[in-house]
C-alpha cells in the first residue's frame, strides 16, 4: 500500500514564525498536493506538483510556498504564519496517467497559530 | 466557476440504508470520487465513477449522471463504524486538480 507520511501530527506556532510542513510518499508517485481542511469548507487546494522542481498554484496559494527537490518529498512553507492559517493540512499523492487518479492522503497536520 | 454541494449532516440507524447526494458544476470532468474520512484521520478512497450508472462495491455503491451533474453514495446495512464524513470530489482536467465538496458527516445510531 502507498504510504504518505507527514512529519508532524500536531504543531503549535506563533504569529510571524516560518513554518515547514514536510510530506514524504514511498510509491514513486509523480503528483503531490497540499490541501487545507476547515469545517464547512471542505478540502481546498493550496499547491500541487507534477514533477520534481515543478509547482503550480492551487485555489488558495496566498501566504504559502512549496518546494519539491526530490520526487518523494513535497514541503509546504508558511513564510510568516498568521492566525488565519490555523487549520488541518493534508498532503496527498497520486500516480500520473492512472485511469482513476485517486489520491492517497497523509494523516494530516493540525497547525495552530497563536 | 466550480462548485460541489453535499448535505452537511445526516443521521441513520444501524442496519438501515442511507443515500448521500452530491451535485457538481465544474469546468471539465474526468471522474467523480467518494472518500471516507473518520474523525481525526486521513480521507481514504471509496469509489470512482467516470461513466453514467451505478458502481457497486460490497455494501457501498456510487451512482453518476453526468448530464445532471449528480452523484450519490449508497450505504447499505449500516454499521456503527460507518459513522464518518463522506467527501465528494470531481477530477477536473481543465483545472488539473480535484475539487472537493464540503463533506457530509454521517452519524449511525444504534
Amino acid at each position: 500500500d502507498v504510504k504518505v507520511t507527514q512529519s508532524s501530527r500536531y504543531l503549535v506556532k506563533r504569529t510571524g514564525e516560518k513554518v515547514f510542513l514536510e510530506c514524504v510518499q514511498d510509491m514513486d508517485h509523480e503528483n503531490m498536493f497540499w490541501y487545507r481542511q476547515d469545517p464547512g469548507l471542505g478540502l481546498r487546494l493550496i499547491y500541487f506538483s507534477y514533477d520534481v522542481k515543478m509547482k503550480e498554484k492551487g485555489d488558495i496559494p496566498e501566504g504559502y510556498s512549496v518546494s519539491r527537490e526530490k520526487k518523494e518529498r513535497f514541503s509546504l512553507i508558511l513564510e510568516s504564519a498568521s492566525t488565519n492559517q490555523t487549520s488541518m493540512y493534508l498532503c496527498a499523492s497520486s500516480l500520473e496517467g492512472a485511469t482513476n487518479e485517486k489520491l492517497f492522503f497523509g494523516s494530516g497536520t493540525q497547525l495552530s497559530v497563536l | 466557476g466550480q462548485n460541489i454541494d453535499q448535505p452537511t449532516e445526516m443521521t441513520a440507524t444501524e442496519g438501515a440504508i442511507v443515500q448521500i447526494n452530491c451535485t457538481y458544476q465544474t469546468s471539465g470532468f474526468n471522474g467523480l470520487f467518494w472518500y471516507q474520512q473518520h474523525a481525526g484521520e486521513a480521507p481514504t478512497f471509496l469509489s470512482y465513477n467516470v461513466l453514467d450508472g451505478l458502481e457497486e462495491k460490497g455494501r457501498f455503491s456510487s451512482f453518476l449522471s453526468r448530464s445532471k451533474g449528480y452523484s450519490y453514495l449508497l450505504l447499505k446495512e449500516l454499521q456503527m463504524k460507518d459513522s464518518a464524513s463522506y467527501l465528494c470530489a470531481v477530477w477536473s482536467r481543465n483545472g488539473q486538480n480535484f475539487v472537493f465538496g464540503p463533506g457530509t458527516r454521517l452519524s449511525v445510531l444504534p
